[in-house]
């Protein structure tokens, strides 16, 4: 079973600031997801990863399939992308389920 | 952009009722589907997967005959909650996988909020 696991917990920051939140898994993965979580419950997809760098607006996810790794970055971040943001991993592709970070709930003060 | 939508979005019931939640992929056919669930302040677990024609693959610790799933058609599945128990109060979510090339997207439903009382 995969453990996927995500720091910081909680962060607060600035708007403004660089925001960076890491996840790291125990077992060879398909594809990485990162995903937002707003108060009301639902789910975004901001990216799906199996390797390399993808890039969307202020926001950035890189993976190093190595390292069993990922990152997700925030350029100049603004109140509105306070959420929860989670990783999640496939382990056996499309056919599979995926396995969840715990989530990292990031709040951006003005 | 596909969607994926789940009906209904909040429920509260009463201890000993039934709770249908369906998951409708709007505008792609998907051939797996997914159920997941979670609690307060936890993070989501898979609950089973959803196979068109045939049964659910259900995850370990959750049981098939309290969490029936039914997915009759490529866009359809459902999640009947059988004798709900205020401890199976949660939030449910389905995500859905077309089953094309890119075998690994999942496209999530907005969630349904259930309270048993």
């Amino acid at each position: 079973k995969n453990e996927v696991e995500q720091s910081p917990q909680n962060l607060t920051a600035q708007e403004g600031e660089f925001i960076t939140i890491n996840c790291s898994y125990s077992v060879g993965i398909s594809a990485l997801h990162w995903l937002q979580q707003h108060p009301g419950g639902g789910i975004v997809s901001l990216f799906m990863l199996s390797s390399g760098k993808k890039k969307h607006g202020r926001l950035i996810a890189t993976i190093n399939i190595q390292e069993k790794h990922s990152s997700l970055h925030i350029t100049a971040s603004h109140p509105r992308d306070s959420a929860v943001y989670i990783c999640a991993v496939n382990t056996g592709g499309g056919a599979d389920g995926l396995t969840f970070g715990k989530g990292t709930h990031l709040i951006i003060q003005p | 952009g596909a969607v994926v939508s789940q009906h209904p979005s909040w429920v509260i019931c009463k201890s000993g009722t039934s709770v249908k939640i369906e998951c409708r992929s709007l505008d792609f056919q998907a051939t797996t589907m997914f159920w997941y669930r979670q609690f307060p302040k936890q993070s989501l677990m898979l609950m089973a997967t959803s196979n068109e024609g045939s049964k659910a693959t259900y995850e370990q610790g959750v049981e098939k005959d309290k969490f029936l799933i039914n997915h009759a058609s490529l866009t359809l599945s459902t999640l009947t909650v059988t004798s709900a128990h205020p401890e199976d109060s949660s939030f449910y979510i389905c995500s859905a996988n077309p089953g094309l090339a890119n075998t690994d997207t999942q496209y999530f439903g907005p969630g349904t909020r259930l309270t048993v009382l």
